[in-house]
């Protein structure tokens, strides 16, 4: 069964580095997402993103991330300075044109120290 | 704005017994919901859907949901659990366009006695 991948799995960075997160969306899914999920708390939606441009995003996506689709398969998500409160599970998902099930990946958990 | 509550932080059961765990939402018009699981180290996996028609869905696993529009509820159930069912539950209601946001509630971490 297709699948979500995201690579690293873990992540240990400075505060002030720039961090990028890798995901491989399922082949034929059109809309990308971002989720992060802080310890202990929700999972909350970051940014949404469909032929080429952000179609949705949260308040918590600010202007120190961004994602792009470089190629035809990866879509990333680069956090530009890291802050201690970046620290979270960050998970990417995909969705077909025109449904709303949203298949999640495995997760990348960030440290920020 | 939609929103989601679970009102259960932790649930523990009996491995055998039946479970449900609550899910209510806000949302403006007929909403969809999902519940999705998360074991431990693990991503969250689909357990079920409703989008619309049957108010009662049956999802992986054994689950299943029923929608409630009077009670803006959307609860999962097991008729028997297994000592595998132990994870983190979560209730998520999304708007009808294709890519926008999933709104999740807050997780109900489950534990099953042997």
């Amino acid at each position: 069964e297709p699948e979500v991948t995201q690579t690293p799995s873990h992540q240990v960075t400075q505060m002030g580095q720039e961090v990028i997160l890798r995901c491989v969306p399922i082949s034929n899914h059109l809309y990308f997402y971002w989720y992060r999920q802080i310890l202990g708390q929700k999972v909350e939606f970051l940014v949404s993103f469909y032929n080429n441009e952000i179609s949705e995003k949260s308040e918590i996506f600010d202007d120190q991330f961004s994602v792009e689709r470089p190629d035809g398969s990866n879509f990333t998500l680069k956090i530009r300075s890291t802050k201690l409160e970046d620290s979270a599970m960050y998970f990417c998902a995909s969705s077909e044109a025109g449904t709303e099930t949203q298949y999640f990946g495995p997760g990348t958990r960030l440290l920020v120290l | 704005a939609q929103s989601v509550t679970q009102p259960d932080i932790h649930i523990t059961v009996s491995e055998g017994a039946s479970l449900e765990l609550r899910c209510n939402y806000s949302y403006g018009a007929t909403p969809y919901l999902f519940w999705y699981v998360q074991s431990p180290g693990q991503g969250l996996q689909l357990l079920l859907k409703y989008f619309s028609g049957d108010t009662l869905v049956q999802g992986i696993k054994g689950f299943e949901a029923e929608f409630k529009r009077s009670q803006s509820s959307f609860n999962l159930r097991k008729p028997s659990v297994h000592w595998s069912d132990a994870a983190e539950y979560f209730c998520a209601v999304g708007s009808h366009n294709a890519g926008n946001m999933l709104t999740f509630g807050g997780g109900t971490r489950l534990m099953v006695k042997p």
